[in-house]
C-alpha cells in the first residue's frame, strides 16, 4: 500500500540555522500537503503542492514537489524559536481518498 | 462554526472495556479520517470515510470499528480496549479531493 517516509525524525538546530525535512512516497501522488503540529496541539495545514517540480514559498519556508511527484521537501531559512514543532508531509491517493502522513520531523530550536 | 470537534478530550479505560469516540464537523465535508499518534510513529490512519454510509480501513484498523451514519459525524469504537491502544486520537475532515484537512483537538486515551 501507499507509504510516506519522512526524514530526519528529529533535528536540533541553533536559532538562525537552516532546517530541511524530506518526504518520499512509494507511489506517485496527486498532491502533497505539509502540516505543522506545535507541542500539545493538533496538526495545522501549511500548504499543498500539486504540480510536478512546483516550488512555493511562505516567508522563510520553501516547499518543493519533485519532478516525479514522489518526493517533497520543506526548507526553513534562519530558524526561529517559533518554528519549534513537528512537521508532517501527507500524500493523498486520488484513487481511494486516503490521506497518509509521514512520521514527521520534530524540530527543536535552541535560542 | 466550530470546525471539527472531538469528544471526549481525555479518557482512562480499563483493559477489556469499550468506548466510542465521537467526531463531529460542521463544514459539510465529505471525507473524514481517524488517526492515532504515538511517539516516533507519526499519524497513522485507522479508518476513513469518503461519504455518508461508507467506511474503509486505513493502515492500522485492527481493534477498531467505525460508523458514518450521518455526514457530519464519524464514530470510532473500541470494543475491548487493550493497553496497546493507549494513544492520542485525532479526527480530521476535508472536502472531496480538496486541499487542507481540518483536525480536531485530539483525544488522549489511556488503557490500564
Amino acid at each position: 500500500g501507499q507509504q510516506v517516509m519522512q526524514i530526519p525524525q528529529y533535528q536540533h538546530v541553533q536559532e538562525g540555522e537552516d532546517f530541511t525535512t524530506y518526504c518520499n512516497s512509494s507511489t506517485t501522488l496527486s498532491n502533497i500537503q505539509w502540516y505543522k503540529q506545535r507541542p500539545g496541539g493538533h496538526p495545522v495545514f501549511l500548504i499543498q503542492l500539486v504540480k510536478s517540480g512546483e516550488v512555493k514559498k511562505q516567508k522563510r519556508l520553501t516547499f518543493q514537489f519533485g519532478e516525479a511527484k514522489k518526493n517533497s521537501s520543506l526548507h526553513i531559512t534562519a530558524t526561529q524559536t517559533t518554528d519549534v514543532g513537528t512537521y508532517f508531509c501527507a500524500g493523498r491517493s486520488s484513487n481511494t481518498g486516503k490521506l497518509i502522513f509521514g512520521q514527521g520531523t520534530t524540530l527543536q530550536v535552541k535560542p | 462554526n466550530a470546525g471539527v470537534t472531538q469528544t471526549p478530550k481525555f479518557r482512562v479505560l480499563k483493559t477489556g472495556q469499550s468506548m466510542t469516540l465521537l467526531c463531529a464537523q460542521d463544514m459539510n465535508h465529505e471525507y473524514m479520517y481517524w488517526y492515532r499518534q504515538d511517539p516516533g510513529m507519526g499519524l497513522r490512519l485507522i479508518h476513513y470515510s469518503v461519504g455518508e454510509g461508507t467506511t474503509a480501513k486505513g493502515e492500522v484498523p485492527d481493534g477498531y470499528n467505525v460508523s458514518r451514519l450521518k455526514k457530519q459525524n464519524f464514530l470510532l469504537g473500541l470494543e475491548s480496549a487493550a493497553p496497546s491502544q493507549t494513544s492520542v486520537y485525532f479526527c480530521a475532515s476535508t472536502y472531496q479531493g480538496s486541499v487542507e484537512a481540518f483536525f480536531g483537538q485530539g483525544t488522549r486515551l489511556t488503557v490500564v
